[in-house]
């Protein structure tokens, strides 16, 4: 039982590539979360999903967009990677909206 | 409104010795306040959490005071071990009428034990 893989750990891209992040669940939950983290800001919400084939913009949407075709699965896709998008990414899970968010190992992007 | 403000920054604290941490916040719609701790290279876990109904829930060396009409919270660490050395969020849930019910994280606290 994994709980909620990302992948990859680290990527380096340069301004204007395009990435696909990809977050895993084993635990059946319906809400998926993808945070970013950034020293001295906590953890904000870039996009949800509340079910397969659902998604929904978050606090800091702008330059990202997600697909939830599986139940599973949550992506996030960076089209025209900016240096501002520099950060650590964090896909989370709930059963439901109670909470609580069990978070994956994160997966740290540099902008260059 | 939406804002949830945490202090210290960073805290050293020796082994043995209380750890604090301060939260506060505004929105008096805030109906649940978890804590999450985060070891380096490791995404946030749940450590413990409060409803504004309750003053104080304790878990092991972890404590959560509450007071609400200060709208404040705070996590003490009780006998603090090296092993405590994290990163601690303080958190809150306001619920919406959407489908998902917005959770503010404040910035973080660097927790440092030493031996």
């Amino acid at each position: 039982n994994a709980g909620v893989t990302q992948t990859p750990k680290f990527r380096v891209l340069k301004t204007g590539q395009s990435m696909t992040l990809l977050c895993a669940q084993d635990m059946n939950h319906e809400y998926m979360y993808w945070y970013r983290q950034d020293p001295g800001m906590g953890l904000r919400l870039i996009h949800y999903s509340v079910g397969e084939g659902t998604t929904a913009k978050g606090e800091v949407p702008d330059g990202y967009n997600v697909s939830r075709l599986k139940k599973q699965n949550f992506l996030l896709g960076l089209e025209s990677a900016a240096p501002s998008q520099t950060s650590v990414y964090f896909c989370a899970a709930a059963r439901d909206r109670h909470l609580p968010l069990h978070f994956g190992n994160g997966t740290r992007l540099t902008v260059t | 409104q939406q804002q949830v403000k945490q202090s210290p920054q960073s805290l050293i604290v020796q082994k043995g010795g209380i750890s604090i941490i301060n939260c506060a916040y505004e929105n008096t719609a805030f109906d649940y306040f978890p804590w999450y701790q985060q070891f380096p290279g490791k995404g946030p876990a749940l450590l413990i959490a409060i409803r504004p109904d309750v003053s104080e829930k304790k878990e092991g060396r972890f404590t959560i005071s509450f007071n609400k009409s200060a709208k404040q919270f705070s996590l003490h660490i009780m006998d603090s071990q090296p092993g405590d050395s994290a990163t601690y969020f303080c958190a809150a849930r306001s619920p919406m009428k959407t489908s998902y019910d917005k959770v503010i994280f404040g910035p973080g606290t660097s927790l440092s034990v030493i031996p």
